[in-house]
């Protein structure tokens, strides 16, 4: 089945830029999506099909995707965008969703 | 607003089943499919499968097939997950999302926007 790794946790200066990654195989063959989960609340899509932004999200939420790597870049990080981040694909294969393990992201 | 309302929490005995309920309002309930998504405590989001609210085709993740049964009532625009055979791995925060647009029998996927608030499910004797 198709697998999806990411770092447990990702440290970023307030204000500075964090880039939190998504590996998979030939995973820039596939469509990637992006969630932010708040402690106790829903997750929410910050970014769909590797690099568009949901209304309401801000710009400095950005994605790329390519090779067997995909990434989601926050700039000028704020305290508020402190979460765990979730990458998820449609493993066509096996016809399932596939989430990653999960991003804690914490600003120093 | 576009939005997704789930049932209230539960509290099962190992071996017993589970109806979670999910209503849609907001948009066209069969343009859309629904995935369900649970979170154990502490852990990571679980996608468990997926059901399309325009004919009801389904998807399950592997682990789950024979226990976990998903549907529709277009009537009310409301989506239902039922968990059998509960075991105490099963107490999760459980999640409703709409998921997947549908046209002309064709998916696209566009990512799970609009989440339910979760209802909580906990397993114990």
């Amino acid at each position: 089945s198709y697998e999806l790794t990411q770092p447990l946790s990702v440290s970023v200066a307030l204000g500075q830029t964090a880039r939190i990654t998504c590996g998979g195989n030939n995973i820039g063959s596939k469509n990637v999506h992006w969630y932010q989960q708040k402690p106790g609340q829903a997750p929410v899509l910050v970014i769909y099909r590797d690099s568009n932004r949901p209304s309401g999200i801000p710009e400095r939420f950005s994605g790329s995707n390519s090779g067997n790597t995909a990434t989601l870049t926050i700039s000028r990080a704020q305290a508020g965008d402190e979460a765990d981040y979730y990458c998820q694909v449609w493993d066509s294969s096996t016809a399932r969703e596939v989430f990653g393990g999960g991003t804690k992201l914490t600003v120093l | 607003q576009v939005q997704l309302v789930q049932s209230g929490a539960e509290v099962k005995k190992p071996g017993a089943s589970v109806k979670v309920s999910c209503k849609a309002s907001g948009y066209t309930f069969t343009s859309y499919g629904i995935s369900w998504v649970r979170q154990a405590p502490g852990q990571g989001l679980e996608w468990m499968g997926w059901i399309s609210a325009y004919n009801g085709n389904t998807n399950y993740a592997q682990k789950l097939q024979g226990r976990v049964t998903m549907t529709t009532d277009t009537s009310t625009s409301t989506a239902y997950m039922e968990l059998r055979s509960l075991r105490s791995d099963d107490t999760a925060v459980y999640y409703c999302a709409r998921d997947r647009f549908i046209a002309a029998a064709e998916y696209y996927y566009y990512g799970m926007d609009v989440w339910g608030q979760g209802t909580t499910v906990t397993v114990s004797s």
